[in-house]
């Protein structure tokens, strides 16, 4: 199984300042996974983040609020631009999905003041 | 109707009861089904994929209903342990996406 580490595990930032999230996995893999989960809600997928490519978006996530890099195969970032209190939140990343399993990373806890 | 639908609980059960919930999606072309578990303030683990036949792994059994588009979760002899989100989820077949339940609360109470 994939460990999967992420920094940092939480912050409290200002309204307005952006915060990068670092994803690092102990083993190679081809895509990872970025996830919002609100409070009190599911996980929602912001973004798929291949290597060598730009990232995948879903519906209601742009690339300039949540710019995604993934320099190589073990490892990814996550940016949260000009945050508001809505931005408030806890983001995990994943590596997967295979027919068997997703591993998450342990999430990072974000409050915007 | 919403892609994934599970019933939010939170469900209060005495310890060594049998409990079940159930989980519908509405891609009926939906290939995978899983069952995760989440601890508060904790990350997602899986807790069992979910096969046509049904598949048990211990006190735990998953079934699948295709025709009826729902899945389910039976916990027997429940332990306080097991107290947890139950996360449904499907994998809908497109571009591998995953769709997460909202997840059904259980409290195991001793």
């Amino acid at each position: 199984s994939a460990v999967i580490s992420q920094k940092p595990s939480r912050d409290i930032c200002q309204r307005g300042t952006s915060l990068t999230i670092q994803c690092q996995v102990d083993s190679q893999v081809t895509m990872m996974f970025w996830y919002r989960q609100q409070p009190g809600q599911s996980l929602t997928l912001i973004a798929t983040a291949n290597q060598g490519s730009e990232a995948t978006y879903e519906s209601g996530f742009v690339i300039d609020k949540f710019p995604i890099s993934r320099p190589n195969l073990t490892f990814s970032t996550l940016t949260v631009s000009n945050m508001s209190p809505e931005d408030s939140s806890i983001y995990l990343c994943s590596v997967g999905p295979t027919e068997d399993t997703q591993y998450f990373g342990p999430g990072t806890r974000l409050t915007v003041l | 109707r919403k892609e994934v639908e599970q019933d939010p609980g939170p469900f209060n059960v005495p310890e060594g009861a049998t409990v079940a919930f159930n989980c519908t999606y509405s891609n009926s072309a939906s290939q995978s089904f899983f069952w995760y578990r989440q601890d508060c303030r904790k990350e997602p683990k899986l807790l069992m994929s979910v096969y046509s036949s049904g598949n048990e792994d211990g006190r735990f059994t998953a079934q699948l209903n295709r025709a009826s588009q729902y899945i389910s979760l039976l916990i027997r002899d429940s332990k306080l342990s097991d107290s947890a989100t139950y996360l449904c989820v499907v994998n809908i077949g497109r571009d591998d996406k995953i769709i997460f339940g909202k997840g059904t609360r259980l409290h195991i109470l001793p």
